[in-house]
């Protein structure tokens, strides 16, 4: 157990529809990333956030968004879904920023468009 | 931006045999490079990676890899594999200032048959 939590573990939605996913970061984590894994495209990096601030972004889409919260967890929120969205989404924690500091990763959430 | 290339993506060997997962990478500058596991139905985890130094690095679980800057590459090694290491490998990749904004490769699905 890497003591990343995300919810749900499985999403189906259709076409046009927005959706939230969650995470919640290890205990004291800091920093947390959002990762899509899609069989087209393989793992990529979407968003980071450190203590409730954006630090990077990577290949996010426009209808994709984020946010970290006071309490430190974190939501990703697809909108106007379309089928090629249809993918893993993993989120990660770290206790900073830095190399130095090991990424761990939640068990994903699917999301199946229709 | 930098990119990771796995040219295997399905592995079959039997127990005992030798392994040696490909990765290279492009990128010009300084990098740190990690390989990650992810066993059946769980999270991704890291199994080793390098920052600078000995460009051998050991890992967990017998795990080894080396970096060769001229091939721009961070192969990853074991010297006689177990069926408990049936799992998906993926190398990645971040600038040197990135930290933990990490690129990943395609990932090598590894069964290795009892």
């Amino acid at each position: 157990d890497s003591g990343v939590t995300q919810t749900p573990k499985h999403l189906i939605t259709a076409t046009g529809q927005r959706v939230t996913l969650r995470c919640s970061p290890r205990s004291g984590d800091l920093s947390v990333y959002w990762y899509q894994q899609s069989l087209d495209q393989g793992l990529q990096f979407l968003i980071q956030y450190y203590n409730g601030e954006e630090r990077a972004k990577g290949n996010i889409l426009e209808r994709f968004s984020a946010q970290q919260f006071p309490d430190l967890h974190s939501e990703l929120n697809l909108s106007s879904l379309e089928l090629g969205d249809s993918a893993l989404y993993f989120c990660a924690s770290s206790v900073a920023t830095g190399r130095n500091s090991p990424l761990h990763f939640g068990n994903g959430t699917r999301l199946t468009v229709t | 931006a930098q990119s990771v290339s796995q040219h295997n993506h399905h592995v079959i060997l039997s127990e005992a045999a030798s392994l040696e997962l490909g990765c290279n990478y492009s990128y010009g500058g300084t990098v740190n490079l990690f390989w990650y596991v992810q066993y059946p139905g769980q999270h991704l985890q890291l199994l080793l990676k390098y920052f600078s130094g000995d460009p051998l690095v050991k890992g967990i679980k017998g795990f080894e890899a080396e970096f060769i800057k001229s091939k721009f590459s961070f192969n990853l090694r074991k010297p006689s594999v177990q069926w408990s290491d049936t799992a998906e490998y993926f190398c990645a990749v971040s600038a040197g200032n990135a930290g933990n904004m990490l690129t990943f490769g395609g990932g090598t699905r590894l069964m290795v048959k009892p």
